[in-house]
């Protein structure tokens, strides 16, 4: 049981590019989402999905899309990195809260946008 | 908007000693309130869960209590050993499947 995989665990993007971060789950969970944590800032909510073919956004979406084809893959694309999207990305994922169930939580992608 | 605070931000403490971590929401309509562990340069490993009817939870050395009320909950670690050593996060479950993160408290035990 691999929990929650997320890949790269580092990446380094020019201004300008693309990416996409890849996060996927072998537990079933319905719940899946994405945080970004930055110094001085916390973890923040950038997008959310409640299962397959249903997404929505968190707290700070801009510049990011998602989309849930599978219940196990919840992938984010930067469309075009900008030097203020440098920060570490975790993805979670939840069988459901309402239900009383916790976050389970990837290791990680640590991106630079220089 | 749900606001979660944690105090204080940094705590250094000798080996042995018992200590509280303390986290503060501002709706006390959650779910419920999670604690984890973050090693540097490390993900997020789940501590202790306690559901919105719930008082408390207890792992091990560790006690976790929720007065969804007063909009507080702690964490108690007995008799801490250095490789309690960490940023301590807490982080409240609420409405369409979202924690909302306090900031944490960085804990230092010292040898």
């Amino acid at each position: 049981n691999a929990g929650v995989t997320q890949t790269p665990k580092f990446q380094v993007l020019k201004t300008g590019q693309s990416m996409t971060l890849q996060c996927a789950q072998d537990m079933n969970h319905e719940y899946m989402s994405w945080y970004r944590q930055d110094p001085g800032m916390g973890l923040r909510l950038i997008h959310y999905s409640v299962g397959a073919g249903i997404t929505d956004q968190g707290e700070v979406p801009n510049g990011y899309n998602v989309s849930r084809s599978t219940t196990e893959d919840f992938p984010l694309r930067l469309l075009s990195a900008a030097p203020s999207q440098t920060s570490v990305y975790f993805c979670a994922s939840s069988y459901s809260m309402v239900l009383g169930d916790g976050y389970t939580f990837g290791s990680g992608t640590r991106l630079t946008v220089v | 908007k749900q606001e979660v605070t944690q105090i204080p931000a940094a705590l250094s403490v000798p080996e042995g000693e018992n200590l509280v971590l303390n986290c503060s929401f501002t709706d006390s309509a959650i779910y419920n309130l999670q604690w984890f562990r973050q090693d540097p340069g490390k993900g997020l490993t789940s501590l202790l869960l306690i559901q919105s009817s719930q008082r408390e939870q207890t792992s091990g050395r560790l006690n976790a209590s929720l007065d969804k009320s007063s909009g507080r909950s702690t964490l108690y670690i007995a008799a801490s050993q250095p490789g309690d050593s960490a940023t301590y996060l807490c982080a409240v479950g609420e409405g369409a499947q979202k924690l909302v993160f306090g900031q944490g408290t960085r804990l230092t035990i010292n040898p």
